[in-house]
């Protein structure tokens, strides 16, 4: 079961700010949202975690809302090697609900 | 430098030849995986291993072996290759399970 969905698709104009979508309101409690991405063809990256909190790091932030039902991967100045696939996926640390499941992620386009 | 290898890279091998893709590194790591990607299908996850002697089979494992007889080492085992195993593979490793994981460059393999 899904339990992430995000858009297909979407673009950015470089040096602006590219902000991801993602709807989980079917993650449960004890659940981390986890942002990878994949600059074709290569292994994906790890971005950014997190749980309830916002969070921040050398590459992006990660905005989630207070119902946890959705977040926002945050890339604050894009630039054109940023454009890959970026999956949003949520998993617990613990039991069955561990597996990262990637699904189809949402394709960014940074243009120049 | 922290990382992940994979090898070979590339293969082109026939039907029923056995080959092993091997997986190494070099953080020390308890968790390690392969997953396998297909356009349309995403990354799914073949096997996985929390720890020396400890392997598990993850969403896809028909047709593959593995084995963890030392941490840092996770080949994946193809006994009798078939064409529907043509595919992009990854290795993965993380500290624990689902905390930051780094992927290997991939090895892509076909099968006549």
């Amino acid at each position: 079961d899904a339990k992430t969905t995000q858009p297909t698709s979407m673009d950015c104009a470089e040096g602006r700010a590219a902000n991801l979508p993602c709807n989980h309101s079917t993650i449960s409690g004890n659940e981390y949202v986890y942002w990878y991405r994949q600059i074709h063809s290569q292994g994906p990256q790890y971005i950014i975690h997190g749980l309830k909190n916002n969070e921040t790091n050398e590459m992006a932030s990660l905005i989630i809302t207070e119902d946890r039902k959705s977040s926002t991967l945050i890339l604050p100045h894009a630039t054109l090697r940023d454009t890959a696939v970026y999956y949003c996926i949520g998993a617990g640390n613990t039991g069955a609900n561990s597996k990262l499941t990637f699904g189809k992620g949402i394709t960014l386009s940074v243009r120049p | 430098e922290a990382q992940v290898t994979q090898n070979p890279r590339y293969l082109i091998t026939v039907t029923g030849k056995k080959l092993t893709v091997t997986c190494s590194q070099n953080m020390n790591h308890e968790y390690m995986s392969w997953y396998r990607q297909d356009p349309g299908l995403g990354l799914r996850q073949i096997y996985y291993s929390m720890n020396v002697e400890v392997t598990d089979k993850g969403d896809v494992p028909e047709g593959y072996k593995v084995s963890r007889k030392e941490k840092r080492n996770f080949p994946l085992i193809l006994e009798s290759p078939s064409p529907n195993q043509t595919s992009l593979y990854f290795c993965a490793s993380s500290l624990k399970i689902n905390r930051e994981i780094f992927f290997g460059p991939g090895t892509r393999l076909t099968v006549t």
